[in-house]
């Protein structure tokens, strides 16, 4: 498996608590895509980090990947309820980029 | 923008029955990937084609399953015979040529008795 298994986590916070979710790879990359997938849709991507960027910030997101540790996280500042949903994150497995692997996700239950 | 379509959004069939699953990609967009996501073993690629052509089905299982994508407008997955097993949400997913973004569809559940 390209996952450590610390990727399989469910998690339940209150609406406006801050989360952290992570994610550990074992083959190298220099790409890391992070997606949320609400219940009866398909994932939607969130952010793509590159190992040259180290932290990257989209809105209430941020994502940061470290390749010496071959590792990603993804936080979320001011968790809404709307914000409930299955995070992945995601590495491509062939040369040009396009063929992902999905981690098995953390589930995140943001209470009102 | 519509976004990727899927359908149908469930069927069920009978173990040993066909079942013949369509995705409309994005417009303009070259690159059509299929996944499969299950409990036990999550999103799992299966195939994908760019400009219509078939690029690499390694995730594919080698008998029952076949996909195809006779214009840019559709691609089909179909599974013959099919088993309980392959009960689980199809996903497909298109994005632009040497882009990293795919836009995924809503999927479809398919859940074989």
């Amino acid at each position: 498996s390209q996952w450590g298994e610390e990727n399989l986590q469910a998690l339940s916070i209150q609406e406006g608590e801050d989360v952290t979710m992570n994610c550990s790879y074992k083959t190298y990359t220099t790409v890391v895509q992070w997606y949320r997938q609400k219940s009866g849709k398909g994932p939607a991507q969130l952010i793509l980090i590159r190992s040259n960027e180290r932290e990257k910030r989209s809105g209430r997101l941020r994502a940061t990947l470290d390749t010496s540790s071959q590792s990603s996280s993804l936080s979320i500042t001011g968790t809404l309820a709307t914000d409930t949903a299955v995070y992945f994150c995601a590495t491509p497995t062939n040369s040009a980029g396009n063929k992902l692997t999905f981690g098995i996700g953390t589930r995140v239950l943001v209470r009102p | 923008n519509a976004g990727v379509i899927q359908t149908p959004r469930h069927k069920v069939t009978g173990k040993g029955q066909e079942a013949t699953l369509w995705c409309e990609p994005i417009s303009g967009h070259s690159a059509v990937f299929w996944y499969r996501q299950t409990i036990v073993q999550g999103l799992e690629f299966l195939t994908y084609f760019r400009n219509q052509a078939p690029i690499d089905d390694s995730g594919m299982p080698k008998e029952r399953f076949s996909a195809q994508m006779p214009n840019q407008s559709h691609s089909t997955l179909k599974i013959q015979s099919t088993q309980p097993q392959d009960s689980a949400v199809y996903l497909c997913a298109s994005s632009s040529v040497n882009q990293d973004t795919q836009y995924f569809g809503p999927g479809t559940r398919l859940l074989v008795l």
